[in-house]
């Protein structure tokens, strides 16, 4: 398995823009996992799901964000309208549906919006 | 609730010599803890992980860590560093809320710096 893909690598866009981010995550886990990372927050879970549906979504900061998962092998996060401080690296990592297994992490996202 | 503390934000140390990075947690559970590292530009790696087995517990690249329930403490050592060691590390707790999740809490990472 090639692991978790995730696209872009990095993204730049304008401020009041749309962005999509996207993520595979491995073959047969159940669980997906939407992590947010910055220098002054640290790493932040933003949203995960379980069996494609999304179980605890507290972390997510606004209504600008929203994730989706349509089936087992696809999921994107979503920014409508970006803002400059919404630049971060956005990681997506995916684990099996056994108590307190590791997580598998993408390359992440770099995302600047300016 | 769970939480995992790094009681050191940046460690320098210099090739050869041990390294020593902290962590305590917090927790209503019978805890599972992982380190994972992360180099510049990467994604977050596993290193090891603890689920109530061995308390010592080895990972990879020569690293281990050992759980010590009486001091709520999971402190990360390798014997000798080698520069290639020099990334960020993360302690990090499983939060089994509901019973049936691996929902990660992270620390905020320690910074380990290697001097030739």
């Amino acid at each position: 398995d090639a692991g978790v893909i995730q696209s872009p690598r990095h993204e730049v866009t304008e401020m009041g823009q749309e962005v999509t981010l996207r993520c595979k995550p491995i073959s047969g886990h159940d669980y997906l996992f939407w992590y947010r990372q910055t220098m002054m927050r640290g790493l932040e879970l933003l949203i995960y799901f379980n069996n494609n549906v999304p179980i605890d979504d507290s972390g997510m900061p606004e209504d600008r964000f929203s994730a989706k998962m349509p089936n087992a092998s696809f999921s994107t996060l979503k920014i409508q309208p970006s803002e400059p401080r919404d630049s971060a690296v956005y990681f997506c990592a995916s684990s099996l549906q056994v108590m307190n297994t590791e997580a598998f992490f993408g390359q992440g996202t770099r995302l600047t919006v300016v | 609730a769970q939480s995992v503390t790094q009681l050191d934000s940046h460690v320098s140390v210099s090739e050869g010599t041990p390294v020593l990075l902290r962590c305590n947690y917090s927790s209503s559970y019978s805890p599972s803890l992982f380190w994972y590292v992360q180099h510049p530009n990467k994604g977050l790696q596993l290193l090891l992980k603890y689920t109530s087995a061995a308390t010592l517990v080895k990972g990879i690249n020569g690293f281990e860590a050992e759980f010590k329930k009486s001091e709520t403490s999971f402190h990360l050592t390798k014997p000798s560093a080698h520069m290639s060691d020099a990334a960020e590390y993360f302690c990090v707790v499983s939060d089994p809320w509901g019973g049936a999740t691996n929902k990660l809490i992270f620390g905020t990472g320690t910074l380990l710096a290697v001097q030739p």
